[in-house]
């Protein structure tokens, strides 16, 4: 069974970067699909950041492009999110998800990790 | 980006009885004869979780009680007969067109 566990710092300062991984058990993340996050604000409000396929190539919101990244480790079978020059406004609860094919759907999700930013 | 509206905000529904949810899309999210919205269901404390892809597709192990209709710009989640575990809250998504969007949700409860 397909499954995706998030892991980050949980808080982190103004100003300074955000790093969370994704690690997924039961398929790999070089086989097929795309490899997403997603964050929930309080609030509820759900927001697609970006994702990187099966063969590396990567998609961004571009309300984002100018401060995130997504890179793996398929050594590792893992994504992770870096996200720089973080606000207030960053603080959420950080999904990641796996995407079906070219239909962008979300089929498997991790718990979500929460991160808060403050000083 | 494509804004989606959803409607109600809120709604409470007698057990048994149908519940009807609406997703507005602010442009067709219609493509190759396919349309790329998606309904989802999350409880508390719990990611979402898939119910209906492109429109009117079951996702597996879903009951039959959700059922997704609609193309181009109108489309609509229905819940028929509601069950106590259906209290959630319910989000559109449209993948037409990147990025990717959610409508801002629907609570449902049981009145």
């Amino acid at each position: 069974d397909v499954q995706l566990q998030e892991s980050g710092p949980g808080l982190v300062k103004p100003s300074q970067s955000l790093s969370l991984t994704c690690t997924v058990t039961g398929y790999s993340i070089t086989s097929d699909y795309a490899w997403n996050w997603i964050r929930q604000f309080p609030g509820n409000k759900l927001e697609w950041m970006g994702y990187i396929s099966y063969s590396g190539s990567t998609s961004y919101n571009p309300s984002l492009k100018s401060r995130i990244s997504i890179t793996r480790d398929t050594s590792k079978n893992q994504f992770f999110l870096q996200l720089n020059s973080v606000t207030t406004e960053d603080t959420a609860t950080y999904y990641c998800a796996r995407s079906a094919g070219y239909l962008y759907y979300f089929d498997y999700w991790g718990q979500g990790t929460t991160l808060t930013v403050s000083s | 980006d494509i804004v989606l509206t959803q409607s109600p905000a809120s709604l409470a529904v007698s057990l048994g009885q149908r519940a009807t949810i609406s997703c507005r899309a602010s442009e067709s999210v219609d493509s190759y004869g396919n349309s790329f919205m998606h309904w989802y269901q999350q409880k508390p404390g719990q990611p979402p979780k898939l119910l209906i892809y492109r429109a009117s597709n079951l996702e597996s192990g879903i009951p039959a009680r959700f059922s997704g209709s609609g193309s181009r710009t109108d489309f609509t989640l229905t819940i028929n007969p509601v069950e106590a575990d259906d209290v959630a809250t319910y989000y559109c998504q449209q993948s037409n067109e990147d990025p990717y969007t959610f409508g801002g949700g629907t609570k449902l409860e049981i009145k």
